[in-house]
């Protein structure tokens, strides 16, 4: 069975830091992963999707990267932002299963102080 | 428009209410989806729509009733509610499972906060 794991927990940075957020997945047969941002009580946004053929993708300040074969992503927060505060879920979709399964972390809780 | 919208923002019934959750999405989109979440946990999926045919029911209880009227829209029926399904339930789309399934991205509205009295 898919898990997915997400450290640390929480994380409090300055504004202005650059930073990591880690994703683990403990098994490789996956179509993709996703990175989702949640605010308090909203919707999930989605940041970024890597294939699983995919090392990494960027948008902005965001990069997340994925290590298939050792069940490893991340995301990397470039000069980070009091805007940035949100929780960050990382999601994978397993082909046991179907594409339609997200398998979700718990997620990670950001926060930039100004 | 790469939106998917969702109605109520809010809701609050009693446990004997018959109430319904509204999903809208206009991007072509032929998956639609519906997951709970509950306070500071991730969400949980409850059903998956697939060309507007239910692909999905993990496991459901028979109070939540799902439907899909066209491609553009879901519903979640409910009925006889109990206090712990109160939750935040989101909708959500995606290309179907004849698209390239490495891009399957799933693109979520912004929930209904449900409270169950």
């Amino acid at each position: 069975k898919q898990e997915v794991t997400q450290i640390p927990a929480a994380l409090s940075v300055p504004e202005g830091e650059n930073l990591v957020l880690n994703c683990s997945f403990t098994d490789s047969a996956i179509y993709n992963l996703q990175w989702f941002r949640q605010d308090p009580g909203k919707g999930l946004t989605s940041l970024l999707l890597i294939q699983s053929s995919q090392r990494e993708q960027t948008s902005g300040r965001l990069n997340a990267s994925l290590d298939k074969s050792s069940g490893r992503s991340t995301l990397y927060i470039a000069a980070s932002q009091p805007g940035d505060s949100a929780t960050y879920l990382c999601a994978v979709s397993p082909i046991q299963g179907g594409s339609e399964k997200l398998v979700f972390g718990k997620g990670t809780k950001l926060t930039v102080n100004p | 428009d790469t939106e998917v919208t969702q109605t109520p923002k809010h809701l609050v019934m009693g446990m004997t209410n018959k109430k319904s959750l509204k999903c809208e999405q206009h991007m072509g989109h032929r998956a639609m989806y519906w997951y709970k979440q509950k306070a500071k946990k991730p969400p949980e999926l409850m059903f998956v729509y697939s060309y507007e045919k239910l692909s999905i029911n993990e496991s459901v209880p028979s109070r939540f009733s799902p439907e899909c009227p066209n491609s553009s829209l879901l519903n979640l029926h409910l009925h006889a509610l109990q206090p712990e399904d109160s939750a935040l339930y989101l909708c959500a789309s995606s290309q179907d499972k004849g698209w390239d399934l490495g891009v399957n991205e799933q693109f979520f509205g912004p929930g209904t906060r449900l409270t169950v009295l």
